[in-house]
Parts: C-alpha cells; sequence; structure tokens
C-alpha cells in the first residue's frame, strides 16, 4: 500500500539555522512527489515536485528537496531559516503507474523558528 | 491561494441541515478535489472531477455530495448523513489529475 510518513510532529530551528523537515514514502513504483505548505487557517500553497532527473529539486521561498531512491526519502531542506518560515509543512506522493491518481498526504510536521 | 475562491470563509450547521461549499476557480483548470483536514492529520479527498459532468468519490464521500456543471465550479454538499462534519476543507484544481493541485483558502465548518 502506497504511504507517506513525515515523522516528525514538530520541528524547532533557530533562525540562521538550516532546517530539514522529513519525509519517506511507500509506493509500488517510481513516485512523484511534492512538498505544499501551510500558514494558519489558509490553504496549501505549492513549494516543489520531483517527477523525474535531478534528485535535488529547487522550489519557492528558497527551500529545496532531495530526493533518495535507495532510501526512499524526499527531504525538505533550506539553507537560512527565517522567522516567516513558521507554518505546517505537508509531504505527499503519487505513484506514476496506473490510473491511480489520487495524492497521499502525511499528517504534516510544524516548523517554528525561533528568532 | 490565487485564482481558486472558496466561500464563506467560516459555515456553521445545524443538526439535521445540510450546506453547501462554494468552489471556484478561473485557472482554467480540468480537475477539481475537494479534501476534508482535520487536526494532526493529512489531507483527504473526498470528491474529485476530472472534467465537467463528471466526478468520482475519494476515500471519505459518505455524507457528502458534489456536482460539476461548470469547468469553472465544483460546490460540495455536506448533508446531514454526515455526522462529524466538523473540519477545515479545501477545494483545489490542477490542468489534469497527474499534474500539480493548486488550493483555495478553505473554510472552516463548524456545528451548533
Amino acid at each position: 500500500a502506497q504511504s507517506v510518513a513525515q515523522p516528525e510532529d514538530q520541528v524547532n530551528v533557530a533562525e540562521g539555522n538550516p532546517l530539514t523537515v522529513k519525509c519517506t514514502y511507500s509506493v509500488s513504483g517510481n513516485p512523484y512527489l511534492f512538498w505544499y505548505v501551510q500558514y494558519p487557517n489558509r490553504g496549501l500553497q505549492f513549494l516543489l515536485k520531483y517527477i523525474t532527473g535531478d534528485n535535488l529539486v529547487k522550489g519557492s521561498y528558497g527551500f529545496e528537496a532531495e530526493f533518495n531512491k535507495s532510501q526512499t526519502s524526499f527531504h525538505l531542506k533550506k539553507p537560512s531559516a527565517l522567522v516567516s518560515d513558521s507554518a505546517l509543512y505537508f509531504c505527499a506522493v503519487r505513484d506514476i503507474r496506473g490510473s491511480n491518481y489520487q495524492l497521499i498526504w502525511g499528517a504534516g510536521t510544524k516548523l517554528i523558528i525561533k528568532p | 491561494d490565487g485564482g481558486i475562491t472558496q466561500s464563506p470563509k467560516y459555515l456553521f450547521r445545524k443538526e439535521g441541515q445540510n450546506v453547501t461549499l462554494s468552489c471556484e476557480q478561473n485557472l482554467n483548470h480540468d480537475a477539481m478535489y475537494w479534501y476534508r483536514q482535520d487536526p494532526g492529520q493529512g489531507l483527504r479527498l473526498i470528491y474529485y472531477s476530472q472534467i465537467v459532468n463528471d466526478f468520482q468519490k475519494g476515500d471519505i464521500a459518505e455524507g457528502y455530495s458534489v456536482s460539476r456543471e461548470k469547468k469553472e465550479s465544483f460546490p460540495l454538499t455536506v448533508t446531514s448523513a454526515q455526522k462529524n462534519p466538523t473540519a477545515f476543507y479545501l477545494c483545489a484544481s490542477s490542468t489534469g489529475l497527474q499534474e500539480t493541485q493548486y488550493f483555495g483558502p478553505g473554510t472552516r465548518l463548524l456545528v451548533l
């Protein structure tokens, strides 16, 4: 069965430090992988996606994510955190095979950046 | 959020009442989706529509209904059969089912 795990409910980082939000996945074939961000009482905003090609994907607001097939991971990273990065982050996956186009979502990780 | 609007921002439902959440998009997207978000959980798919006059059930369709009479609009009705409707409801759209989904600002439904 397809699944996504975000092992940390919350991540705390000091402003200016690098940040990592973890995501691991399980699909039977090759994955499409996505990261979204949600600010309080708002909809989700698309950050970046991996379809194929370079394992390092760059996205909005200085975020990037690294696809690691052997570890089935797609961790979100940023070299220098901002207080404004504080939000809820969601990882999602889709198996590119077959006709099931449904996204499978992680439970979300709350990122807190302290000044 | 741009291009996808949801209304109202907050909605209150009385026992036994049906309520309808609006979702409109001006992105010329073919596919539209409704998700439910509960605290500490990922998004769960209620219904999706690939094209006008066609829609499919998602994982938690019971107690909900939708229509897709226009490309721009995908309203969701929460019926009285949905016994635990309190949640944040998110509408999304994409150019196709395999493409990136873009989200509206959401509607928070509360039960009186």
